[in-house]
């Protein structure tokens, strides 16, 4: 069974300072690994996805992730903080052998002005 | 675009009422999946559908039932609608057969049980 753990419920940053969203899986076959956003009132939205392809992921918005199998980890970062960016984000996590996701528990980014 | 609309944003309703919730789908997916948002847990998901007329429990089925009558289609059916059922809830399709099954989501349906 597949699972993901969000370190951090609540992410304040400064506008134009660093994003920085931790996401811990466990999976017992290869994942394929998303970060979804969710803005007030609205479903989720994909932000990116890993596929194996490549270690390091670029998504919409100014967001990447890296994947490094030796952590478990694929934690989400932006550069500069946008205003904009203050929403709730999810990490999930799929096997190879089914659709289903698991997701985290989410973390709600404000970002100061 | 894929476009998954929920019929109805918000409800309000009593205990005991019986509650249908609403998805489609206009992009032939295979896959529907409705899931629970509750604030500290994430997503949850109760039901899956992998076609039409068959259905697989998620991990918190209890007090839920869902029909796929058709491939577009996925309701979500609360029978006997409690308190603890209030909550933000999500459907979601993905084609068979893609190396991702990127999910796509409705916008939502909120549901407040009185």
């Amino acid at each position: 069974a597949q699972s993901v753990t969000q370190l951090g419920s609540h992410v304040s940053v400064s506008e134009g300072a660093l994003v920085l969203l931790r996401c811990n899986y466990s999976s017992s076959v290869p994942p394929y690994l998303f970060w979804y956003v969710q803005y007030p009132n609205q479903g989720l939205q994909l932000l990116l996805k890993y596929t194996s392809a490549a270690t390091l992921v670029k998504g919409i918005n100014g967001f990447e992730a890296e994947f490094k199998k030796s952590e478990t980890s694929f934690h989400l970062t932006k550069p500069s903080a946008h205003m904009s960016d203050a929403a709730e984000y999810f990490c999930a996590v799929r096997g190879s052998n089914d659709y289903k996701l698991s997701f985290g528990a989410g973390t709600t980014v404000t970002v100061r002005a | 675009d894929v476009k998954v609309t929920q019929s109805s944003r918000y409800l309000v309703k009593r205990t005991g009422e019986k509650v249908f919730l609403e998805c489609v789908q206009d992009m032939d997916h295979e896959n529907m999946f409705w899931y629970r948002q509750d604030p500290g847990l994430g997503l949850r998901l109760i039901y899956f559908s992998y076609d039409v007329k068959m259905k697989e429990k998620g991990d918190i089925p209890e007090g839920y039932s869902v029909s796929r009558e058709k491939k577009e289609r996925f309701s979500l059916i609360l029978e006997s609608a409690s308190t603890n059922q209030t909550s933000m809830y999500l459907c979601a399709s993905t084609l068979t057969g893609t190396n991702t099954g990127e999910l796509f989501f409705g916008e939502g349906s909120r549901l407040t049980v009185l």
